[in-house]
């Protein structure tokens, strides 16, 4: 079983709809949660932190659910630019050792 | 204020070939760690460098290999190449883990290695 688990999708959007997808993480001494965007053939970059109690940032709300081990990702009003792969990243207790799952692909259209 | 910097941008080496790879840290930041991506998947951890050590290794063979600098840059080096090590490789930079509320890392933009 991987450490960090996301369906890879793609998710099919309509231009204004809202998406959400999650990811399962396997350790429950993880510490520090967060989404990752990532366009074709570039690097990851950080989009969120996802905290205990949720966050949202402007059109993106992210969840934690420790009990049941997983981590959400909503988005609102989809754009066309937020077409991308979305990475659910993982930092155990231990250090700064990311573990990241295989991304969820979003594709909007219009 | 630069960003994390790699080089070179694209690579294309013969198997039993040896790599290295460069990266140059985000301003301020002293600890350089770098992953795999191979294609359709999501990044691996090779390795973690700071105060030029190596602090925590990924399940990657004695074939890689790194090295970090006084100026807090860092090599990645592969031997004896595989095809299987063809992939998108990238460093990230930080502060020392544990000294920031939220330990985040940033990419750079990667080098891509094609093994033939």
């Amino acid at each position: 079983r991987k450490e960090v688990e996301q369906d890879p999708g793609p998710f099919n959007v309509p231009e204004g709809a809202t998406v959400a997808f999650n990811c399962t993480y396997s350790n429950s001494a993880s510490q520090s949660f967060f989404w990752y965007r990532q366009d074709c053939r570039k690097e990851p970059k950080l989009l969120m932190s996802v905290y205990s109690s949720g966050n949202e940032d402007g059109r993106f709300t992210a969840q934690l659910n420790r009990a049941s081990q997983y981590i959400s990702l909503l988005i609102r009003d989809s754009k066309l630019s937020d077409s991308a792969t979305y990475l659910c990243v993982v930092n155990k207790a231990a250090g700064n050792k990311l573990t990241f799952g295989g991304g969820t692909r979003v594709l909007v259209k219009p | 204020d630069a960003g994390v910097t790699q080089s070179p941008t694209h690579l294309i080496k013969t198997r039993g070939q040896q790599v290295t790879l460069r990266c140059s840290p985000k301003s301020g930041h002293d600890t350089v760690s770098w992953y795999q991506q191979a294609l359709g998947q999501g990044p691996q951890f090779i390795f973690q460098y700071y105060e030029e050590e190596e602090r925590q290794r990924g399940n990657f063979p004695d074939r890689f290999s790194g090295h970090q600098f006084p100026n807090y840059s860092s090599e990645l080096n592969v031997n004896a190449l595989l095809l299987g090590d063809s992939a998108l490789y990238l460093c990230a930079s930080s502060f020392l883990p544990g000294t920031t509320p939220l330990d985040t890392q940033y990419f750079g933009p990667g080098t891509r290695l094609t093994v033939l």
